[in-house]
């Protein structure tokens, strides 16, 4: 039964760079899996931010693409996301969610952290 | 605005069927195969319930079923539960992208 955690600071400040990590347990990160970023902003609908293989191999959401980066790190079976030059419209509840290759839907979420932008 | 456009609210007694409808356009739903829901319950993270306009997951009861016409999807829920209660979202494919709709708060009567 594959686990996944996010870890972070719950705030960050205007202009800084957000940065999560997605411990994952019971599941190899280096296996033939998606493992990528989902947030929602409160009182909305979830946003598709991106996702990684452990290849490096990247897809990344157009409107957020300039301010992405993802790794993993498959020692640790963590995958991470920085997020540059936030401001108040990238608070939302972040989720870190796992994708199998050959299948279109996200089938583990995390619980989600919520990240709040404000000085 | 949502890339995806669904009904704000539904709402049904115990017992009874709902749909939910998800339009698209031709570049997303009406193309690919690949329309998924989930279900979200107050505090947690979504849920899927159906992918691949139709499938279910294991664990998923077969009360929840899914179509699709054209560029709209649909999610059904039969025999209405008082645990169904919760948001409902459709997912969908488009140019390597995941679009989301806006949500649909199912209330059980």
């Amino acid at each position: 039964q594959v686990e996944l955690q996010e870890s972070g600071p719950g705030l960050v400040k205007p202009s800084d760079t957000l940065s999560l990590t997605c411990t994952v347990s019971g599941y190899s990160i280096s296996s033939d899996n998606w493992w990528g970023w989902i947030r929602q902003p409160p009182g909305q609908e979830p946003e598709w931010i991106g996702y990684i293989h452990y290849s490096r191999r990247t897809y990344y959401s157009p409107s957020l693409k300039s301010r992405i980066t993802m790794s993993v790190d498959t020692s640790k079976n963590q995958f991470s996301l920085n997020l540059s030059s936030v401001t108040a419209v990238d608070t939302a509840t972040y989720y870190c969610v796992k994708k199998v290759s050959a299948k279109s839907y996200y089938e583990a979420w995390g619980q989600g952290i919520l990240v709040i932008v404000s000085s | 605005q949502s890339a995806l456009t669904q009904p704000a609210s539904v709402s049904g007694s115990p017992g009874q069927s709902i749909t939910i409808s998800c339009k698209g356009t031709s570049s997303d739903i009406s193309e690919f195969n690949r329309v998924s829901w989930y279900q979200q319950r107050p505090g947690k993270a979504p849920k899927v319930i159906i992918f691949d306009v139709s499938n279910r997951p294991p664990g998923i009861s077969d009360r929840f079923s899914g179509s699709k016409s054209g560029n709209t999807a649909s999610l059904t829920i039969s025999g209405l539960q008082a645990e169904d209660e919760a948001h409902y979202y459709c997912t969908s494919y488009r140019d390597s992208n995941t679009l989301f709709g806006g949500g649909t708060k199912l209330t059980v009567l």
